[in-house]
C-alpha cells in the first residue's frame, strides 16, 4: 500500500445530504491533495494543503469544502451536491518545500455515486 | 489553456514486446514530469519521474525520455508481462511549485496480449 488511506471506499449519497470524506497518510509529507477522477476525464486537481494552508483551489464549487486539521488528516466535506459529481475522488500527499516538486502518491479513492 | 494530452487511448501489445506509451505537453514552463500506472479500483501508482534538466531516466524494466524541443514525453516498458495491464498517465508540474498540483493526461490504456 502506499501509505495514504481514504475513508469510505464507497459513498452514495442523495442530494440533499452532508457528508464527509477522510484521507490519512502515514508517510511525513507536509503537502496534501484531493483530487476528482470523472470517466474518460484526466484526473482534475481540486484542492492543495501545503503545511496545512490551502494553497491551491481550482474553482471548485462551494458545495465542495476541504478541511486539513494537521499534516497526517485531510477531509472533503461534501453538501448538495449534483448527479455530476459522482467520481472518484483521490488523496495525494507529498513532500513540498523548496519550490521543487516531488512525486505524489495516492490513496485508493472514495467512489462517490449521487442520487 | 494549458494541458498535458496523450496520443493513443489504447495501446495493445504482445506479452514480451516493448511497449512505448506517448505524451505530448504544452505548458513550456514545466519542470517535472512523471508517470503513473493506474489498475481497476486502485488509486495512481508512481512509475517513473524526470526533471527538465535531464532528457533520460531509467529504472526498473522502465525509461522515460524527455524532449523539450517539442514538448514530448514517452515511457518505454521493456518485456511487457501481464501485470503490466492498466491505465497509464503522464503528469507535469510547473517550475518553482514546491506543492503543486499536478496536471494529468487522459490516460492510455495498454493491453497486454498472451
Amino acid at each position: 500500500e502506499t501509505g495514504v488511506t481514504q475513508t469510505p471506499r464507497h459513498l452514495v449519497m442523495g442530494m440533499t445530504n452532508k457528508k464527509s470524506l477522510k484521507c490519512e497518510q502515514h508517510l511525513g509529507h507536509n503537502a496534501m491533495y484531493w483530487y476528482k477522477q470523472s470517466a474518460k476525464k484526466p484526473l482534475e486537481l481540486m484542492f492543495v494543503y501545503s503545511l496545512e494552508e490551502r494553497v491551491e483551489n481550482n474553482s471548485v464549487p462551494s458545495r465542495f469544502s476541504p478541511e486539513c486539521p494537521n499534516s497526517s488528516h485531510l477531509f472533503l466535506h461534501l453538501h448538495t451536491l449534483q448527479p455530476e459529481d459522482s467520481a472518484l475522488y483521490l488523496c495525494a500527499s507529498s513532500q513540498g518545500r523548496g519550490g521543487r516538486a516531488y512525486e505524489q502518491f495516492f490513496g485508493p479513492g472514495t467512489r462517490l455515486t449521487v442520487l | 489553456g494549458e494541458s498535458v494530452g496523450l496520443h493513443l487511448p489504447t495501446l495493445s501489445v504482445q506479452e514480451g514486446d516493448n511497449s512505448i506509451i506517448n505524451c505530448a505537453y504544452s505548458n513550456s514552463a514545466s519542470d517535472y514530469f512523471i508517470w503513473y500506472k493506474q489498475e481497476s479500483g486502485k488509486g495512481p501508482q508512481f512509475i517513473i519521474d524526470i526533471r527538465s534538466n535531464m532528457d533520460k531516466r531509467q529504472g526498473q524494466r522502465v525509461t522515460v525520455l524527455l524532449n523539450k524541443t517539442v514538448k514530448h514525453l514517452s515511457l518505454q516498458i521493456a518485456a511487457t508481462q501481464p501485470g503490466d495491464s492498466a491505465v497509464y498517465f503522464c503528469a507535469e508540474s510547473k517550475a518553482g511549485g514546491g506543492a503543486d498540483g499536478l496536471t494529468f493526461g487522459k490516460g492510455t490504456h495498454l493491453i497486454i496480449q498472451p
